[in-house]
Formats: structure tokens, sequence, C-alpha cells
């Protein structure tokens, strides 16, 4: 199952940042936390993932809380073309790897 | 900037018969990842290689499905019989190594009649 919880949908104006939250209270200190998107018909697009500390790409900034019990994804200034369903995981360490879970996600919709 | 590729995009097939999916890792990615997605859910873990050994296939259907990575570098995932509740999308991600990010190809999406 799914580590995380997140809002099943949230709407964003253009232009604007789009927040997207998403709690995983029971994470272990070795597991990092992952967020993925995907568009319609499309493959999941890798975002950005973090451990402990705020991280910052050309996509979008991640925020994790001090707990790392939840964390935001940062969409500074949201188009038409960042509709998608985003996904949260926390990865989970196998002995051969990264294993990721997903859950249902968050269907974010930018509107004009 | 380097993909990972899939074919067929599409795939129509009737129950009963063999389908076969092919995926092209991303170059020098030692670790595959086979995924199904069904409509409206988060994709689901199939089969995991390292290099050409499989390392996870516990949620594979093994009474249908099979996959194979011979040299280390490309895959297909094989079902045969097919059945009308595997209709889905089939994903191929791979990574570096096995504690890598994933990268996702764009997926081949099956329907069974």
């Amino acid at each position: 199952d799914a580590k995380t919880t997140q809002p099943p949908s949230m709407d964003c104006a253009e232009g604007r940042a789009a927040n997207l939250p998403c709690n995983h209270s029971t994470i272990s200190g070795n597991e990092y936390v992952y967020w993925y998107r995907q568009i319609h018909s499309q493959g999941p697009q890798y975002i950005i993932h973090g451990l402990k500390n705020n991280e910052t790409n050309e996509m979008a900034s991640l925020i994790i809380t001090e707990d790392r019990k939840s964390s935001t994804l940062i969409l500074p200034h949201a188009t038409l073309r960042d509709t998608a369903v985003y996904y949260c995981i926390v990865s989970d360490y196998m002995e051969y790897g990264n294993k990721l879970v997903f859950g249902a996600g968050t269907i974010l919709r930018v509107k004009s | 900037e380097a993909e990972v590729a899939q074919s067929p995009r599409y795939k129509i097939t009737e129950k009963s018969q063999a389908v076969a999916f092919w995926c092209d890792p991303i170059s020098g990615h030692a670790t595959l990842y086979w995924y199904r997605q069904i409509l409206g859910q988060g994709p689901e873990l199939l089969v995991q290689f390292q290099d050409e050994s499989v390392v996870d296939d516990s949620q594979l259907p093994k009474d249908r499905f099979s996959a194979e990575r011979l040299k280390g570098v490309d895959s297909t995932l094989k079902i045969q019989p097919a059945e009308l509740g595997d209709s889905a999308m089939y994903l191929c991600a791979s990574s570096r190594d096995f504690q890598e990010t994933q990268y996702f190809g764009p997926g081949t999406r099956l329907l069974v009649l």
C-alpha cells in the first residue's frame, strides 16, 4: 500500500503558484520522498525528490517539514501544460532497490 | 535527452491470444522495471531486473506473464493467453542502478477484446 495521503484534486490559476501537499506520517529515516506527474495517456514524468532538505530544480521546489511527516511540491508559475496527476511517493528501499508504490495521486487542473 | 523507448504504443488483441511488449531503457541503465497501470489507478510494479537477472517478480502473474532481459539491455514482457482483465497501460522504467531515480517510457496501451 502507498505510504502517502494526497488530496484527490486541486485547481490552480494559470501563472500562480501551485502548492500540492502530501502527508507521509510513517516515513522512516532512510526513505526518500519522490514526486512524479502523469499527463493524460503518457508515462509518469520524474519531477523531484528529497530526503530531509528542501530541494529545487528547473521544474519545481520540494519543501519537507522538519519532522519529515509531510511535504509540499511547489510549481512556481503554473501553466496549462502542468495539468496532470501528481504522485507523491515514499520510496520503499528493498534489498534490490528503490520500490515506488504509487497511490491515486492529486489531479491538478490549471485554469486560464 | 535520453528516453526510455517502448513499442508498440497501442495494441488490440482478442482474449486467449499472445501479446508482447518491448522496452529499450536509457543507455547504461542497469535496472529495468515493468509496471501495469489500470485506468484510474497508479502504476503497479510487475517485475524488476538488475542487468539480466530478475530481482523482484513477486507481483507478476506467472501463470500467464513472462519477462526477459537476455543481454541486460532491452526487455520483453509477454502475456499468454491474454484475458479481458489485462487491459491496461504497460509501462517500462529504467534507472542507472537500483537505488537511483526511475525514468519512465511512454507506455503501451493494451486492449483485450
